[in-house]
């Protein structure tokens, strides 16, 4: 069973452009968290989506982010007019079950130039 | 609202010695808590989840203990290696209707050979 994976693991954007962050959970899992770890800080929560539905989006910044879990195919977060201050490492978990134990991914590294 | 300390922000210890790393949380309604390691530039590798009726979970040299009453858990290291310098770090859920997890700042940690 093959882990949480994650792709790209690094991304280079420049400002302005898009970048587009995917995560495909563990076998099983229907639930996927985002979350955020900018320079220097700890790990933020982002997003929580079951298959199709986002169910708590409430570390999401109002512009420019949105997050999808499609019923086929991995979970993508989007970021339009990428900044600067948007450089952070991504991570992505997985749950088979909402009140369970998350299996976090390698994580993908943002720069925005 | 949900705060997680970690005490100290950073260690240094030789080889063979035993250490403790400290989590604080500032709501004791959790049913969980978890530790992780994350080694530079890399993703979270789960270490120890302990359930809100346990009081502690071992594995290998590592021993976790919960204390929700006092908002504490502890990590205990024994005959700590050079392998174990990574970033620690405690989560906990956040609350209400999901699963998110809260994250302490971490903890540091360097074993001098």
């Amino acid at each position: 069973n093959a882990g949480v994976m994650q792709n790209p693991r690094h991304l280079v954007r420049r400002r302005g452009q898009e970048a587009r962050l995917r995560c495909s959970p563990m076998k099983g899992h229907s639930h996927v968290y985002w979350y955020r770890q900018l320079p220097e800080e700890g790990l933020k929560f982002m997003v929580y989506l079951q298959k199709e539905n986002i169910i708590d989006e409430s570390g999401m910044p109002k512009e420019r982010f949105s997050a999808e879990f499609p019923k086929e195919g991995p979970s993508i977060l989007r970021i339009q007019q990428v900044v600067r201050g948007d450089s952070a490492a991504y991570f992505c978990a997985s749950s088979p079950f909402q009140d369970h134990e998350q299996f976090f991914g390698p994580g993908t590294r943002l720069t925005v130039l | 609202k949900q705060e997680v300390t970690q005490i100290p922000a950073a260690l240094s210890v030789p080889e063979g010695e035993n250490l403790v790393l400290n989590c604080s949380f500032t709501d004791s309604a959790i049913y969980n808590l978890q530790w992780f390691r994350q080694d530079p530039g890399k993703g979270l590798t789960s270490l120890l989840l302990i359930q809100s009726s346990q009081r502690e979970q071992t594995s290998g040299r590592l021993n976790a203990s919960l204390d929700k009453s006092s908002g504490r858990s502890t990590l205990y290291i024994a005959a700590s290696q050079p392998g174990d310098s990574a970033t620690y770090l405690c989560a906990v859920p956040g609350g209400g209707a999901t699963n998110k997890l809260i994250f302490g700042t971490g903890t540091l940690l360097a074993v001098q050979p």
